[in-house]
């Protein structure tokens, strides 16, 4: 089984709203990612945790702050997001870090009005 | 210099025809190479891993050139289900993440 699972599929949120998005699998892998992609480009890395602990925090926002709860779940708490921050935001599992093949679940279309 | 080089097309290709994309990476220290597909609106799914020795799934084959630091992936008997864009990615010991081609985008048409 190589499924990564999302909720919710679509998320409209204002500016000033909180909201999570939420990334669970079940496939023993250590390493967990997200990503953001906006339309006809490729995704662009956000966090990577690698056993539960974070990784890699590419820059990116506070306004953005993942949580990694154990080893099949991860987070993305939202608050105070941009109309630019609209995205489809993926989240991707491996077997580890480095340069092992990534499973990415179907994403969170999100619309920040 | 990007990671990975694609071209971003579009190709534009017949029912029946062979494709072939080409992707071409800058850091030598690379040693795992794939392709995935991600369909409009869908998420990125691997396609198969590039080996040294080339391999080959159904009407799908991918080779490797390490010397010249080139992937290409061939595409046989195209058929419109195969419209998609096609991500290059690579990966290396010592970082954290894969490494996206900026992906090169395939319409079948009829």
């Amino acid at each position: 089984d190589t499924e990564v699972t999302q909720t919710p599929k679509h998320l409209v949120m204002g500016m000033t709203n909180k909201k999570s998005l939420k990334c669970e699998q079940h496939m023993g892998h250590r390493a967990m990612y997200w990503y953001k992609q906006k339309a006809k480009k490729p995704p662009e890395l956000m966090f990577v945790y690698s056993y539960e602990k974070l990784s890699i925090n590419e820059s990116v926002p506070s306004r953005f702050s993942p949580e990694c709860p154990n080893s099949s779940l991860l987070n993305l708490h939202l608050h105070a997001l941009q109309p630019e921050d609209s995205a489809l935001y993926l989240c991707a599992s491996s077997p580890g870090l480095g340069s092992y093949e990534q499973y990415f679940g179907p994403g969170t279309r999100l619309t920040v009005t | 210099r990007k990671e990975v080089e694609q071209d971003p097309g579009p190709f534009n290709v017949p029912e029946g025809a062979t494709v072939a994309f080409n992707c071409t990476y800058s850091n030598s220290a690379s040693q795992s190479f794939f392709w995935y597909r991600q369909d409009c609106r869908k998420e990125p799914k691997l396609l198969m891993s590039v080996y040294s020795s080339g391999n080959e799934d159904g009407r799908f084959t991918a080779q490797l050139n390490r010397a010249s630091q080139y992937i290409s992936l061939l595409i046989r008997d195209s058929k419109l289900s195969d419209s998609a864009t096609y991500l290059c990615v690579t990966g290396r010991t010592g970082a954290n993440n894969l490494f996206f081609g900026t992906g090169t985008r395939l319409t079948v048409i009829p």
